[in-house]
């Protein structure tokens, strides 16, 4: 059955560094997304791709996120520089996109969790 | 501003009962809802869905019921089984570009 990779599954960081983890979506999923989940919450949407294109980040913090899906295929979400309350699991999800995403099942991958001491 | 709200934290239930989770939301222009499953170091399962057209959906031991008036929704898991013991939660989309606003989720514990 196919899934969503992503590594790596676990990562320790300091605060103020770099981090980047990253998503490859099942084959010939069209939209991918990353969601950021706090414990004891819901994931919440930090950026939705359809292929090479975002078509919703307006709850990524821009000033420290960025993310990316140059080929349309695998994305990679960074963090630059991190912060202590950026400990989370980060989630990345696919779908086919064959409705602009509407109506469409996610699937998700393992996460990344991240802690930052 | 939570617009999935999923009130109750945990639920216990005996193997073999009926486990009732709740879910409310106050976007009325959601149109499609979804539970997911999770179990721990893992991410979520899609389980059922339902679309704002239809007031349920059955799948197995998994039935989704949707008050629309109420903006309520119930997942039903009947009979529940020790696989069932996870963490669940509800999604709603609206009729855009698909993205899925969550609850905080329930858990839920099955007791043999």
């Amino acid at each position: 059955e196919a899934e969503v990779a992503q590594s790596p599954r676990y990562k320790i960081t300091e605060k103020s560094q770099a981090v980047a983890f990253w998503c490859d979506p099942i084959s010939g999923h069209a939209t991918l997304y990353w969601y950021r989940q706090i414990l004891g919450q819901g994931p919440e949407l930090l950026v939705q791709f359809q292929d090479e294109s975002v078509v919703d980040d307006s709850q990524l913090p821009k000033d420290r996120f960025s993310a990316e899906r140059l080929k349309g295929v695998d994305s990679t979400l960074k963090i630059q520089p991190a912060e202590l309350g950026d400990s989370a699991m980060y989630l990345c999800a696919s779908s086919s996109g064959t409705s602009g995403g509407r109506g469409d099942t996610q699937y998700f991958g393992p996460g990344t969790r991240l802690t930052v001491l | 501003d939570q617009q999935v709200k999923q009130n109750s934290p945990s639920l216990s239930v005996q193997e073999g009962r009926i486990s009732i989770l709740n879910c409310d939301y106050t976007n009325s222009m959601f149109d499609y809802f979804l539970w997911y499953k999770k179990y721990p170091a893992e991410g979520p399962t899609f389980l059922i869905s339902i679309s704002s057209i239809k007031d349920k959906n059955e799948d197995g031991r998994f039935t989704v019921f949707l008050n629309k008036s109420a903006k309520h929704l119930s997942l039903h898991i009947v009979p529940s089984q020790p696989g069932d013991s996870a963490v669940y939660f509800c999604a709603a989309g609206t009729d855009s570009w698909g993205k899925l606003q969550f609850g905080a989720g329930t858990q839920v514990v099955v007791t043999p």
